[in-house]
This record gives C-alpha cells, sequence and structure tokens, in this order.
C-alpha cells in the first residue's frame, strides 16, 4: 500500500481537463511544500511535471498546473491532448522515518 | 546535456548480493544529492535511498535498511548501491535520479533519471 493516495485511472476527451488527487498526511503533503508530480509513459523513465506544489521546470508544457489544499495535491491537466496519455505518480518529502513517499500511480487515458 | 547511466543489474539469488553503479555527466557531479527509485513489474515507484552531495548524509526506505548501503564517490563522478540479502521482493527496475537544486543535502525532487536497470531476484 502507498503512502500517497491517488485515484487508479482517470479518463477525459481532447480538449476537456482532468484532475488527478494526491492524499497524504500532515507528515509529508499537508506540511510541507516539496510535493510533485512525475509523468511517465510505457517502457521510459519519469518525467518531473511539477514541483514544489505548482511550479514547472523549463519545457514542460503550461497546460499542466498544480495546486494544494490540506493533504491533498492536485495536478490539472487542461486541453488534453493524445500524447497527455500516460502515468501520472506524486511524491512528497515525509517526516517520518523514510524520506521520500511516492503515490501508486494513476493512469490517464485520452478517449 | 545532464545524463545518468546505470550499470549493474542481472540475475541473483535470494540472499545474493548486487551492486549498481550510476555515472553522471553534464553538471558538477558532487554538488547534487542523489537517489535511487526503483519500480518492480507492472507496479509504481517506490523511493529506496539518498545521499547528499558531499556523501555525509544518507537516508533510506524502511523495506531496505540493513540491507541497501547507498554511497559516491565524487572524484568518479559515480553513485552505487550496493545491495545485500536480496529478496524476491527486491525484483524491479532500479533508476538513478538526480535533485532538482544544487547544495541540498536531501534529495526529495527529481529532474534527471537514467533508463533504469532491471534486478531480478529469483533462483
Amino acid at each position: 500500500q502507498s503512502a500517497l493516495t491517488q485515484p487508479a485511472s482517470v479518463s477525459g476527451s481532447p480538449g476537456q481537463s482532468i484532475t488527478i488527487s494526491c492524499t497524504g498526511t500532515s507528515s509529508d503533503v499537508g506540511d510541507y511544500k516539496y510535493v510533485s508530480w512525475y509523468q511517465q509513459h510505457p517502457g521510459k523513465a519519469p518525467k518531473l511535471m511539477i514541483y514544489e506544489v505548482n511550479n514547472r521546470p523549463s519545457g514542460v508544457s503550461d497546460r499542466f498546473s498544480g495546486s494544494k489544499s490540506g493533504n491533498t495535491a492536485s495536478l490539472i491537466i487542461s486541453g488534453l491532448q493524445a500524447e497527455d496519455e500516460a502515468d501520472y505518480y506524486c511524491s512528497s518529502y515525509t517526516s517520518s522515518s523514510t524520506l521520500v513517499v511516492f503515490g501508486g500511480g494513476t493512469t490517464l487515458t485520452v478517449l | 546535456e545532464v545524463q545518468l547511466l546505470v550499470s549493474g543489474g542481472g540475475l541473483v539469488q535470494p540472499g545474493g548480493s548486487l551492486r549498481l553503479s550510476c555515472a553522471g555527466s553534464g553538471f558538477t557531479f558532487s554538488n547534487y544529492a542523489l537517489s535511487w527509485v526503483r519500480q518492480a513489474p507492472g507496479k509504481g515507484l517506490e523511493w529506496v535511498s539518498g545521499i547528499s552531495g558531499s556523501g555525509v548524509s544518507t537516508y533510506y526506505a524502511d523495506s531496505v535498511k540493513g540491507r541497501f548501503t547507498i554511497s559516491r564517490d565524487n572524484s568518479k563522478n559515480t553513485l552505487y548501491l550496493q545491495m545485500n540479502s536480496l529478496r524476491a521482493g527486491d525484483t524491479a527496475l532500479y533508476y538513478c535520479a538526480k535533485d532538482i537544486w544544487s547544495g541540498r543535502t536531501a534529495p526529495t525532487i527529481f529532474d534527471c533519471w537514467d533508463q533504469g536497470t532491471l534486478v531480478t531476484v529469483s533462483s
């Protein structure tokens, strides 16, 4: 069982917006700004899409954005495109005995 | 261009040992904390271990504490993961990942990943 909880799957049509949630606790998501989101296409390495809740690395489309409320962080993808179809993982710094926790991952299907 | 290249994966029997290496290039290696992250076949990502740029500070997931040792040789721009007492549950693709910011002690945001090396623990 993953430390952060994500929905197993979400779907949307091209052009629509979707939101992927990531729920943790006050030991990770709730109390720290170090929430990140990664995109992973099949057979590929993960790619950083959002860091520190709502910051985009250079080169990442502005269709990707992030937010946080309480113990839940969210990844929002607007103007869905076929190339967005992938697995998405959230992660957070944690004050528990480990350092970083990941969510179980969410498979995004573009209909 | 920032690059990470992992080597050392393979098939090992339960109880055996293996050492992974990760060579970095295109950045000032000693300035960046690094981590190992693994992904079991068909499963999600699991953070395994991390180390500061100097190598002084190390961090481990509970699942590998006491069995795995992370280290680095900044003169060779190389990160290592020594894995002992391997179990079937350690079977996974192991990624080396670089922290986004220079100078941080604890690697928690990963902006560069290698393609991974497969470790299979089986008799």
